[in-house]
């Protein structure tokens, strides 16, 4: 069974520019998160979805950042403008909503230069 | 408000014994841990929740102390494989999703 898919993996891009993450969670999990995880700290969580319905976002800057969640499957975190403080890696995750275990992507790295 | 791990780094050898502790400020429900390898996505190992049990597979165990809103992760007889930062996420509601993630600890072994 394939895992939580991310992309792209790595990304390089400049201050005010936009970005966008994508995932992929595991097939009929209903739950999906983003988290941002700064270089030795734990993840934070950005946006919790149950199917499309974003039911915690409560730590996401709106200002800048957004996140959908189409049809309850595939979903998108973007940035813009991006800023210095938003390097980080970017973390989606699943669960199928029956358990505690929240089963991770490898992330997205990003640097903004 | 975020859990505090201690210590924040520990070197062991093989088959020798580390115990990673979780602590809370808030009442806790749930006690969530995970292992995160070097690049790579965090892994979840176990949960624990306000009136459970010790909970544990292999040689990894952890407990969980409600009135001191503190939980500890056992490891014992450790492998190379156990090498990793690992992370303590807590929830003061029956919702899972709500999780605050400590700081992390890094575990090294060494031969």
């Amino acid at each position: 069974e394939a895992g939580v898919v991310q992309s792209p993996r790595y990304k390089i891009i400049e201050k005010k520019q936009p970005v966008a993450f994508w995932c992929n969670p595991i097939s009929g999990h209903n739950t999906l998160y983003w988290y941002r995880q700064n270089l030795g700290q734990g993840p934070e969580l950005l946006i919790r979805y149950e199917n499309e319905e974003a039911v915690d976002d409560s730590q996401l800057p709106k200002d800048r950042f957004s996140a959908e969640r189409l049809k309850g499957v595939d979903s998108t975190l973007k940035i813009q403008p991006a800023e210095l403080g938003d390097s980080a890696v970017y973390l989606c995750a699943s669960s199928p909503g029956t358990g505690p275990e929240a089963f991770f992507g490898q992330g997205t790295r990003l640097t903004v230069v | 408000q975020q859990p505090v791990q201690s210590p924040q780094a520990v070197i062991l050898r093989e088959g020798e014994d580390a115990v990673i502790n979780c602590s809370s400020s808030k009442a806790l429900y749930s006690v969530h841990w995970y292992r995160q390898k070097h690049g790579e996505a965090p892994v979840f190992l176990m949960i624990l929740l306000k009136g459970g049990e010790q909970k544990g597979h292999d040689k990894i165990s952890a407990s969980f102390n409600e009135k001191k809103q503190q939980s500890s992760l056992y490891l014992t007889a450790s492998q190379l494989s156990y090498s990793g930062t690992y992370f303590c996420g807590t929830s003061g509601g029956t919702s899972y999703g709500k999780l605050t993630f400590g700081q992390g600890t890094i575990l090294t072994v060494h031969p």
